[in-house]
């Protein structure tokens, strides 16, 4: 159980285009859903909290225009980075915790090349 | 916020030898949790200790909270074990948001 996927895995788009990535827990209801960034050789840094039915909460520097988050329904988030740049090329990590629990589960990650 | 530091940053290790991660944490915490990021990049959910002793086939983990620590056992280690260990506390009312150590970086060889 608490399986966690995101689509797509990788996605490559041209400068000034935005992106859509979907974050979706296939097994439980995911009251919150976090999600990460990642550069190569690094931690993974919280971006932004996302609650279904409620607006997310962006970390400090990190801007909320920029990268949209969208938690519709208890089993999915999206999460789309508008006017992308290349300096928005990263791995984007979505995770997901169930009511009641703390233990977060990860979606497999999207590695977006913006060119 | 709190600060994770793990060490050490990086490991090899040869086929069948145990080894021992360490997570040291700056403050008091309500949640800490042990991931696997494999090559690939998927992040494998291993212990979920924020005190005590827990084990799981040749992993185990133990996290002292009064002195602000936590370790993470790897026995009989394995070419799959390689991959990046990251620790990751919380000390705030959100217990499920997660500050990552910087992680450690084993290598199992044959």
């Amino acid at each position: 159980g608490a399986v966690v996927s995101q689509h797509p895995s990788r996605v490559i788009c041209k400068s000034g285009t935005s992106v859509k990535i979907e974050c979706r827990s296939l097994d439980f209801q995911a009251t919150t859903m976090f999600w990460y960034r990642q550069f190569p050789k690094q931690s993974l840094m919280l971006m932004a909290t996302s609650n279904e039915g409620s607006k997310a909460t962006y970390e400090q520097g990190v801007e909320k225009d920029k990268f949209l988050i969208n938690h519709a329904s208890l089993t999915l988030s999206t999460l789309t980075v508008t006017s992308a740049h290349p300096e928005d090329s990263s791995f984007y990590i979505c995770s997901a915790i169930r009511r009641g629990f703390y233990e977060q589960y990860f979606g497999p990650g999207t590695r977006l090349t913006v060119t | 916020g709190i600060q994770v530091e793990q060490s050490p940053p990086d490991l090899i290790l040869q086929e069948g030898a145990n080894s021992t991660l360490r997570c040291n944490f700056s403050d008091s915490v309500n949640n800490l949790q042990w991931f696997h990021q494999n090559p690939w990049g998927q992040l494998i959910n291993l212990f979920y200790i924020p005190s005590g002793t827990k084990q799981n086939g040749r992993l185990s983990a133990t996290t002292v909270a009064t002195e602000r620590y936590s370790l993470l056992y790897i026995s009989s280690s394995q070419t799959t074990d390689s991959g990046v260990y990251f620790c990751a506390a919380s000390n705030t009312g959100t217990a499920s948001k997660l500050t990552f150590g910087t992680g450690t970086r084993l290598q199992v060889t044959l």
